[in-house]
């Protein structure tokens, strides 16, 4: 059963850092595309990062270039996104996600990340 | 950027009746391999989304197949033939075509 368990969410102050976690199981982690989602709580879904299965290749959204990184760890089935210059509008819970076929096949459950003073 | 559009984006329906939502991209979203990277997500309250169909029209494993897809190019639609009770919940429509992907704005199903 695949399973994505992501952590790192708290309340953070405006131009704070933050690190979210995902610790992936219940598949070949090296052999997947992964990416972040985020959604504000009651709207809707944005889709904020992509990184190849090799680490190689990685997409953001324009709102969040320059100050998120994806990255990943494939001898620890883990991906990760750091965050830092953080505003009001990243308020948000982030999945973390399994990509196949162009799309996420697999969601966590969302850790939620708020931004305010 | 990929602009998806939504329509309805509330749709009260009966239990037992049709449902339809239209999905349209404002560029195409044919890839170089033939395929279009349209997919449907839905997620109910509380839950987060889960995919119910991919590459327009292909169904993942344990989706009903009262739910079925289709379009190509820039219009696409999620049906569903007779709705029932479970699928209640806010239904996406997704491009990964070209990046970044994006999402529709989320059609809120609901019961009358």
């Amino acid at each position: 059963e695949v399973q994505l368990v992501e952590s790192g969410g708290v309340l953070v102050q405006p131009g704070g850092s933050l690190r979210l976690s995902c610790a992936a199981s219940g598949f070949t982690f090296s052999n997947y595309w992964m990416n972040w989602a985020r959604q504000v709580p009651g709207k809707g879904l944005e889709w904020v990062a992509n990184i190849k299965y090799d680490g190689s290749q990685k997409y953001y959204v324009d709102s969040v270039k320059g100050r998120f990184t994806i990255s990943r760890d494939n001898a620890k089935n883990s991906l990760s996104l750091q965050m830092s210059s953080l505003r009001d509008d990243d308020t948000a819970i982030y999945y973390c996600g399994r990509s196949n076929d162009h799309s996420t096949t697999d969601w966590g459950q969302g850790t939620l990340v708020t931004v305010s003073s | 950027d990929v602009v998806m559009t939504q329509s309805p984006l509330s749709l009260p329906v009966t239990l037992g009746q049709p449902a339809s939502i239209s999905c349209r991209s404002s560029q195409s979203l044919a890839y170089s391999d033939g395929n279009n990277y349209l997919s449907w997500f839905q997620q109910r309250p509380g839950q987060s989304p889960r995919r119910l169909i991919y590459k327009v029209s292909y169904r993942d494993s344990g989706v009903p197949d009262r739910f079925s897809g289709s379009g190509s190019g820039t219009d696409f639609t999620l049906e569903i033939s007779r709705v029932e009770a479970e699928d209640i919940g806010v239904y996406y429509c997704m491009q990964g075509t070209h990046w970044p992907y994006s999402f529709g704005q989320g059609t809120k199903l609901e019961i009358k």
